[in-house]
C-alpha cells in the first residue's frame, strides 16, 4: 500500500561494500517497477527498471531482483560509492488503477568513506 | 533524455494566498502528467493524474478544490494551491508521461513550498 506518514527506514555501508535495499509491494495487478534514486531536494532520478516477466535485471553497478511470489523487490548496488547517498525508492505501475505510478517507502542509504 | 521543467523551484507565501507552479515538457509532448507532493522524510505520495484537454483525476484525500490542476497543452501542465495554508508546505513534484508505456516517464525537479 502506499506510504504516506511512515518515516524513511536507513542504511549504512562502508564505502566498497555492496548495498542491498529491499521493497514490498502490495498490488498483484502492478508489472512494472522502478527504482529511483532521489537527493536532497531534487526530483527522483531513475535508476533500473523491471517487468514482471522477469526476475532479475542488471545495469551498471546495479542489479534489480524481482520475488512476484512474495510481491519483494529489492535493488543491489555493487561496490557503494559516496556518490551513491540518497535515498532510493521502488515504485510499482498499477494497471488496474488506470496505470498510475505508486512509490514505496523509500529507504535513505548512508555511505561511510 | 526527455527533460520535465518545474517552476518556480522554490517559493514562499503568506497563508491565504494561492500559488501556482508550472510543470513543461521541454522536449516531447506528455500525454498524461502526474502531481507528487512529499513531506520531508517521507515518500511520494500521488495527488492527481492529469490528461491534456480533459478534468484531473484526484486521488482519494486530495481536495480538487484545494488544489487545482489544469492541462491546456501537451506540454504544460499547472498546480494551483488555493488559499494555502501552513500545512500545505511541502515538495511538489511533476511528471511526465510521454507514451502509455509508464518505462517513459520523467520527473521534474521539484518545486518546494513554504506557506507562512
Amino acid at each position: 500500500g502506499e506510504s504516506v506518514g511512515l518515516h524513511l527506514p536507513t542504511l549504512s555501508v562502508q564505502e566498497g561494500d555492496n548495498s542491498i535495499i529491499n521493497c514490498a509491494y502490495s498490488n498483484s495487478a502492478s508489472d512494472y517497477f522502478i527504482w529511483y534514486k532521489q537527493e536532497s531536494g531534487k526530483g527522483p532520478q531513475f535508476i533500473i527498471d523491471i517487468r514482471s516477466n522477469m526476475d532479475k535485471r542488471q545495469g551498471q553497478r546495479v542489479t534489480v531482483l524481482l520475488n512476484k511470489t512474495v510481491k519483494h523487490l529489492s535493488l543491489q548496488i555493487a561496490a557503494t560509492q559516496p556518490g551513491d547517498s540518497a535515498v532510493y525508492f521502488c515504485a510499482e505501475k498499477r494497471n488496474n488503477q488506470g496505470g498510475k505510478l505508486i512509490f514505496g517507502q523509500g529507504t535513505e542509504l548512508s555511505v561511510k568513506p | 533524455g526527455a527533460v520535465v521543467s518545474q517552476h518556480p523551484s522554490r517559493v514562499i507565501c503568506k497563508s491565504g494566498t494561492s500559488v501556482k507552479i508550472e510543470c513543461r515538457s521541454l522536449d516531447f509532448q506528455a500525454t498524461t502528467m502526474f502531481w507528487y507532493r512529499q513531506f520531508p522524510k517521507q515518500s511520494l505520495m500521488l495527488m492527481a493524474t492529469s490528461n491534456e484537454g480533459s478534468k484531473a483525476t484526484y486521488e482519494q484525500g486530495v481536495e480538487k478544490d484545494k488544489f487545482l490542476i489544469n492541462h491546456a497543452s501537451l506540454t504544460l501542465s499547472t498546480l494551483t494551491v488555493t488559499s494555502a495554508h501552513p500545512e500545505d508546505s511541502s515538495f511538489y513534484i511533476c511528471s511526465a508521461s510521454r507514451g502509455h508505456n509508464t518505462g517513459e516517464l520523467f520527473f521534474g525537479e521539484g518545486s518546494r513550498l513554504t506557506v507562512l
